[in-house]
């Protein structure tokens, strides 16, 4: 079946312009989380959410960083007046409900900040 | 503070060179240990899960193993498809279903 779809793939802009990226999970998983990451570091958790309520939003860095999830469907991420520490690759992951913990990757998408 | 730590940072290996990646892990009571294989330009792509100390799983030529305080990825006779970046994650019990990822380890493998 298809796995997680992010887009757009590739995305430049200027400082302080905002961006939306989406993020499309497996279908039927209700599980999703946005995690960033840059250059030569690990993964950072941004976000996660249950459905479409999020439990968890101690990752976002800043206030200009926000989230929100349509029922178990799509999730848009928005940074605001973006700057250039937020240049990074953006990762959604989903996870399906009951007993199994693992947390299936889309492809990324890269954010470049000029 | 739970914290992965893994190395090393990078291995050049000859084809059919077996080796073992490391991950240290501090985690107040964990919940799962998760191995993920990346590509370059790629999503993390899922390999293990480890719950106890003990555990061990194998997939193709590799095989994850689980110590109370560390795990480790074992490669046997690694070809060059197996060249990638390999991520080391653990899941804390607390309120939350979040992964917390050490740096990698950037394995090449020579023909």
């Amino acid at each position: 079946g298809a796995g997680v779809s992010q887009s757009p793939s590739n995305k430049v802009t200027e400082k302080g312009k905002d961006v939306e990226l989406r993020c499309d999970p497996i279908s039927g998983h209700t599980a999703l989380y946005w995690y960033r990451q840059r250059l030569g570091q690990g993964l950072e958790f941004l976000i996660y959410f249950q459905g479409n309520s999020a439990p968890d939003k101690s990752g976002l860095p800043s206030d200009r960083f926000s989230a929100e999830r349509t029922g178990e469907s799509v999730s848009t991420l928005t940074i605001q007046r973006t700057q250039q520490e937020d240049s990074a690759v953006y990762l959604c992951a989903s996870r399906p409900g009951g007993s199994g913990n693992e947390q299936f990757f889309g492809p990324g998408t890269r954010l470049t900040v000029l | 503070e739970d914290q992965v730590t893994q190395s090393p940072e990078a291995l050049r290996l000859q084809e059919g060179e077996s080796s073992s990646l490391n991950c240290s892990y501090t985690v107040s009571g964990l919940r799962g240990l998760f191995w993920y294989r990346q590509d370059p330009g790629k999503g993390p792509e899922f390999l293990f899960t480890l719950y106890s100390a003990g555990e061990e799983k194998e997939k193709e030529r590799l095989k994850a193993t689980l110590t109370k305080k560390e795990s480790f990825l074992h490669i046997t006779a690694p070809k060059p498809e197996d060249s990638a970046t390999y991520l080391c994650a653990v899941q804390a019990p607390r309120n939350t279903d979040k992964l917390i990822f050490g740096t990698g380890t950037r394995l090449q493998v020579f023909p």
